[in-house]
């Protein structure tokens, strides 16, 4: 089975700080992705990556970054946390269309 | 820009019932089409992924169609169970220059009571 692992599952940062989600994956899939979910809003892709080092924006990336050093680990990072931002974050990936998900990380930035 | 909309937005059913949840969307041209299922506070699990060279797919009690042409797909989920009760998505790819970019809907919210 495919497992997507999340560093946190809930996480509470306060306004300013820079917040590191990490995201890894054991099955060598080469595409990664970082989500946010909010109500009504649904799943927004925020970043996605096609191969270690790539990196493309999505639909919402401002006040985001990422970094992908190893295949199987994608870190979103913001750079200066703000209320914002809190939301749930969501980490996937695939080898080619099927995505497979984290079970996420619900970020309150106070 | 792609829009997804699903139909109903919530469905509470009795244990037993078969049942059909609805996904439109506006951008016909789509490499393939998956189906998620996410409990309350989770991540989402991956159901049924639909290639657009396939009309349908199946897994158990779960089957998935595809009609590209009308822009529309449809979950069927025969003899509900109280552990169906979940929130549904459906998410279009577009593949090509944005291969493995999903769009999603807001879901339909399904409660299957005993």
């Amino acid at each position: 089975d495919v497992k997507v692992t999340q560093s946190s599952r809930y996480l509470v940062k306060r306004t300013g700080e820079k917040v590191f989600l990490e995201c890894v994956q054991d099955m060598d899939h080469e595409n990664m992705f970082w989500y946010r979910q909010d109500p009504g809003l649904g799943l927004r892709l925020i970043y996605f990556s096609y191969d270690v080092k790539m990196k493309e924006k999505g639909d919402i990336p401002e006040g985001y970054s990422v970094s992908r050093e190893k295949k199987e680990r994608f870190s979103l990072i913001l750079e200066s946390a703000s209320t914002n931002q809190t939301s749930m974050y969501l980490c996937a990936s695939s080898r080619r269309y099927e995505q497979y998900f984290g079970p996420g990380t619900r970020l309150t930035v106070t | 820009k792609q829009e997804v909309t699903q139909i109903p937005a919530a469905l509470s059913v009795p244990e037993g019932e078969n049942l059909v949840l609805n996904c439109s969307f506006t951008d016909s041209a789509i490499y393939n089409l998956q189906w998620f299922r996410q409990d309350p506070g989770k991540g989402l699990t991956s159901l049924l992924l639909i290639q657009s060279s396939q009309r349908e797919q199946t897994s158990g009690r779960l089957n998935a169609s595809l009609d590209k042409s009308s822009g529309r797909s449809t979950l069927y989920i025969a003899a509900s169970q109280p552990g169906d009760s979940a929130t549904y998505l459906c998410a279009p790819d577009a593949g090509g220059t944005s291969y493995g970019k999903l769009t999603f809907g807001q879901g339909t919210i399904l409660t299957v009571h005993p």
